[in-house]
C-alpha cells in the first residue's frame, strides 16, 4: 500500500530560523512527487511538483528536494507569513487519477 | 485562467438530513474532477474522482455519493448525513502536469 509519511508534525521557528521539513514515501513507483501549503479554513494551495530524484524547485524562501525515499521542503529564513500547513503528495506509476496525501507538517513563525 | 468554486462555504446540518456539496470549474474543459474530505488529525481523504460526465469512480464505501451532469459541475451528496460525516470537504480539478487545484472548501458541522 501507498504511504506518505510527514515530519515533523509540527515545527516552531523563530523568524529567520531556516528549517526543513520531511516528507518519506513508500510507493510501487513515483511519478510525481508535490507539495502544497494550506491556510488555516482554505483549500491546499499548490506549490511545487518534483518527478525524479535529484530535482529541485524554489520559490521564495522555499526549495524543495527529491530523492528516491523522500523529498524535502527547505525553508529558508522563514518570516511569520510562512506560517501554514505543508502538505505532501504523491502519484503513483500505473496510471493512477489519485494523489496519496500525508497528514501535513504544521509550521509556526514566530517574530 | 481556471477558477473552481464550492458552495455553500459552511453549513451545519442535523444528522439524518440529506446534503448537497456543488462544485464548479471555470476556464477549462473536460476536466478530472476530485472530492477530498479532511477530518482533524487526519490527511486528505480521496472520496470521488470523475474523468468525464456521468462518470464517477469511489474510492471510500461510505453514505456519500458523487454525480458530474454536466461538464465542469461535481455535486457531492448524501440522503441522510452521519456523525462521522462532519468534516471539511473540498473539491479539486486536475491541471496538465498531475498537480491539483483546490476549491476553499465547504466546513460541514453534523449535529
Amino acid at each position: 500500500e501507498d504511504q506518505v509519511t510527514q515530519s515533523p508534525e509540527a515545527l516552531r521557528l523563530q523568524e529567520g530560523e531556516s528549517s526543513s521539513l520531511n516528507c518519506s514515501y513508500t510507493v510501487s513507483g513515483l511519478r510525481g512527487l508535490f507539495w502544497y501549503r494550506q491556510d488555516p479554513g482554505k483549500g491546499p494551495e499548490f506549490l511545487f511538483t518534483l518527478y525524479s530524484a535529484g530535482e529541485e524547485k524554489e520559490k521564495e524562501r522555499l526549495k524543495a528536494t527529491l530523492t528516491k525515499k523522500e523529498s524535502f521542503l527547505h525553508i529558508t529564513a522563514p518570516k511569520p507569513e510562512d506560517s501554514a500547513t505543508y502538505l505532501c503528495a504523491v502519484e503513483t506509476q500505473g496510471g493512477s487519477e489519485k494523489l496519496v496525501f500525508g497528514k501535513g507538517t504544521k509550521l509556526t513563525v514566530n517574530p | 485562467s481556471q477558477t473552481i468554486h464550492q458552495w455553500p462555504a459552511t453549513l451545519v446540518q442535523p444528522v439524518g438530513s440529506p446534503l448537497s456539496l456543488e462544485c464548479t470549474v471555470e476556464g477549462t474543459s473536460n476536466p478530472n474532477l476530485y472530492w477530498y474530505r479532511q477530518a482533524a488529525g487526519r490527511g486528505l481523504q480521496l472520496l470521488f474522482y470523475s474523468v468525464g460526465i456521468g462518470q464517477i469512480s469511489s474510492e471510500v464505501p461510505q453514505n456519500l455519493s458523487a454525480s458530474r451532469p454536466q461538464d465542469r459541475q461535481f455535486i457531492l451528496s448524501s440522503k441522510k448525513l452521519l456523525l462521522s460525516d462532519s468534516g471539511f470537504y473540498l473539491c479539486a480539478w486536475r491541471g496538465g502536469t498531475g498537480e491539483l487545484f483546490f476549491g476553499e472548501g465547504s466546513r460541514l458541522t453534523v449535529l
